[in-house]
């Protein structure tokens, strides 16, 4: 079967960094997304990967490994409206999405 | 905003009834794809269409159905409704294989 495996909840303080992990077992890997979401609301997409290693965004970095079947979203300065679910997504031989369960992060002050 | 558009935004209606949800993608995005998120749970993905025709099924009930049309919005149907079916559902859409841009969604409370 197909598997997407994150943590349910992280807890951060304000300003420090945080990084969350998403291992996955799919039938094939044609890409890696990230999306963020807030409560009661859509997810918005974040970042992709395809090939091995770290892309950078301003505050957020996304990381893949394809051999150990492993990527990481990497935020850093944390801010409180960095509270949101993150949501690890792979893209299987046929090119449908596989979604983790989504990990909860907790910014506090 | 990210281009998709869901409405009615709320319904609120009663067990054994019937509704649509309509969604219009992103202007040239062929791909619609409708997924259930329960109060606090995961996506789960129920169909995908493009370009009118069926791609992809999740876990979609036999008392839901959806279809694309020529202008390439969507709508999702949902019979015979019980309390377990109260969910926000979203829409979204995507230039195939790419990502996909999500709607604001449609909150369905079943009473």
């Amino acid at each position: 079967g197909q598997n997407i495996d994150q943590p349910t909840e992280m807890t951060a303080t304000e300003g420090a960094i945080v990084q969350i992990n998403c291992t996955y077992q799919t039938s094939g890997f044609n890409g890696l997304f990230w999306y963020q979401q807030h409560a009661g609301e859509a997810p918005t997409f974040l970042s992709y990967n395809v090939l091995d290693g770290l892309e950078e965004k301003g505050r957020f970095s996304s990381f893949l490994s394809r051999s150990k079947g492993y990527s990481y979203l990497l935020l850093k300065e944390l801010q409180m409206k960095d509270s949101a679910s993150y949501l690890c997504a792979v893209l299987d031989s046929n090119y449908q999405l596989i979604w983790g369960a989504g990990t909860k992060l907790i910014i506090k002050p | 905003d990210s281009g998709v558009t869901q409405t009615p935004k709320h319904l609120i209606t009663a067990t054994g009834q019937r509704v649509t949800l309509r969604c219009s993608p992103r202007s040239g995005d062929l791909s619609v794809y409708w997924y259930q998120q329960s109060l606090d749970q995961g996506l789960q993905f129920l169909i995908q269409y493009y370009n009118g025709e069926e791609r992809a099924k999740g876990n979609i009930l036999e008392r839901f159905s959806a279809q694309q049309f020529p202008d390439l919005h969507s709508e999702l149907n949902l019979s015979s409704l019980e309390l377990g079916d109260s969910a926000l559902y979203f829409c979204a859409s995507s230039v195939e294989r790419y990502e996909q841009y999500f709607g604001p969604g449609t909150r369905l409370t079943v009473t």
